[in-house]
Formats: structure tokens, sequence, C-alpha cells
């Protein structure tokens, strides 16, 4: 239980084109899913918060107009990169958390999304 | 000064050593701390959840949690080489309602 999935794994993209990364929750449902975003050899740095049916709450330093976020059911969220430059490559990580009964309420992260703007 | 600490390593020891994980933080209002392992180009994978002070034991993973030293340990019994990763250390202050504080991650190396 309590599994992610992302899709695409990777991607690659010519920079100004827009990329739309999904997250799903496969075996259970989640209020509230967070995107971050991971350098290469640093630690995560969560980008924003999306909770079900409402507006995405977004970290300081974060363009919501480039990351748009949809959370528009209950086992899926969307970050897509908007107009993408080679800055924005970064590993991209969601995450879900599990409140069923009995289960640890913490996050359950999914494997993550390569992004290459080139 | 950072709210976690953890340091970076890379700390690389032989197969079946006993290894010792920490991360100091700054924020004594944090009660839910937990530890992740993370393989290169994959996400995390959740592995222990504890609450406040005190051990908590699964196989050959042991977390201690110390709050009046602000201080929490990963320990890891008989390693082996699958071991090798990057453990990351994560706290929040009300369980998963609150977003989590990450350090920085330590990589593990395990040599046959």
């Amino acid at each position: 239980g309590a599994v992610v999935s992302q899709h695409p794994s990777r991607v690659i993209c010519k920079s100004g084109t827009s990329v739309k990364i999904e997250c799903r929750s496969l075996d259970f449902q989640a209020t509230t899913m967070f995107w971050y975003r991971q350098f290469p050899k640093q630690s995560l740095m969560l980008m924003a918060t999306s909770n079900e049916g409402s507006k995405a709450t977004y970290e300081q330093g974060v363009e919501k107009d480039k990351f748009l976020i949809n959370h528009a059911s209950l086992t899926l969220s969307t970050l897509t990169v908007t107009s993408a430059h080679p800055e924005d490559s970064s590993f991209y990580i969601c995450s879900a958390r599990d409140t069923r009964g009995g289960r640890e309420e913490t996050q359950y992260f999914g494997p993550g999304t390569r992004l290459l703007v080139l | 000064q950072k709210e976690v600490e953890q340091d970076p390593g890379p700390l690389s020891v032989p197969e079946g050593a006993i290894v010792s994980l920490n991360c100091t933080y700054s924020n004594s209002a944090f009660q839910y701390f937990m530890w992740y392992r993370q393989y290169s180009r994959k996400g995390p994978e959740l592995l222990m959840y504890t609450y406040s002070s005190g051990n908590k034991e699964d196989g050959r993973f042991t977390a201690q949690v110390d709050k009046s030293s602000k201080y929490i340990s990963l320990f890891i019994r008989d390693s082996q080489p699958s071991d090798s990763a990057t453990y990351l250390c994560a706290m929040s202050l009300n369980s998963g309602y609150s977003t989590l504080t990450f350090g920085k991650g330590t990589m593990l190396l395990v040599s046959p």
C-alpha cells in the first residue's frame, strides 16, 4: 500500500515548450499532494502543496504562473512547467499524504521525473 | 543555522558493518521524525517513522530520537551493498499534516 506513481519518468524538451508531469496515488486517496524539486546532491526543496479541489499553496520564491499545479481528483495531481528554460532542468518529485486509519501519517514519494530542457 | 543539519558524507563501510547516520535540528517543536532512503535517480522511500523521543526497531534498522539533545539517529546492522544509497532525515511539527523539513542527506557506500 501507499504507492505513488509519476509519469513520465524522464522528459527532454526544447526551451520555450511546456511540460506536464502527472502524480498518482495508486492505492489510496490523497487529499494533499506535494511537489518537490531536487538538484544533484541536494536535498528536496518543497515547491508547493496541492489540495484537491482548491488552489495550490506555493513556497516562497516559486513562481505560480510558471509551475501550474492542478489537483482535480483524489488520486491525481499535475505539475505543468510552462515555457520551460534550461534552468528548469531538474528532478521533480511528488508525494502524497496517506491518512488512512492505521497508516503512518506521512508522505509517500513518487519515483520522480527527470526534466532536461535543451 | 539551518533547521536540520546532516553530514552529506559519503560514508564508506565494509559489508557487515554497523552504520550510524545522524541529524541534528534546531526547532524544538518538531514532533515527528522520519528516515527516507533514496537510490540514485529514484524517489525517497520511507524507512522509519517515529514520534517524539525513544527508539524504534524494524529488522536491521533502528531509529533513535533524543528530543532533549535535538538529535536523531538511524542505525543499520549487518549492512549490505544494497544499502548503498542516500539517507534523508525529515521531521515535521504535526504528523503528516504539516510540511516536512529535510536534511541534505548522507550518502552511504557499502562495499562487498
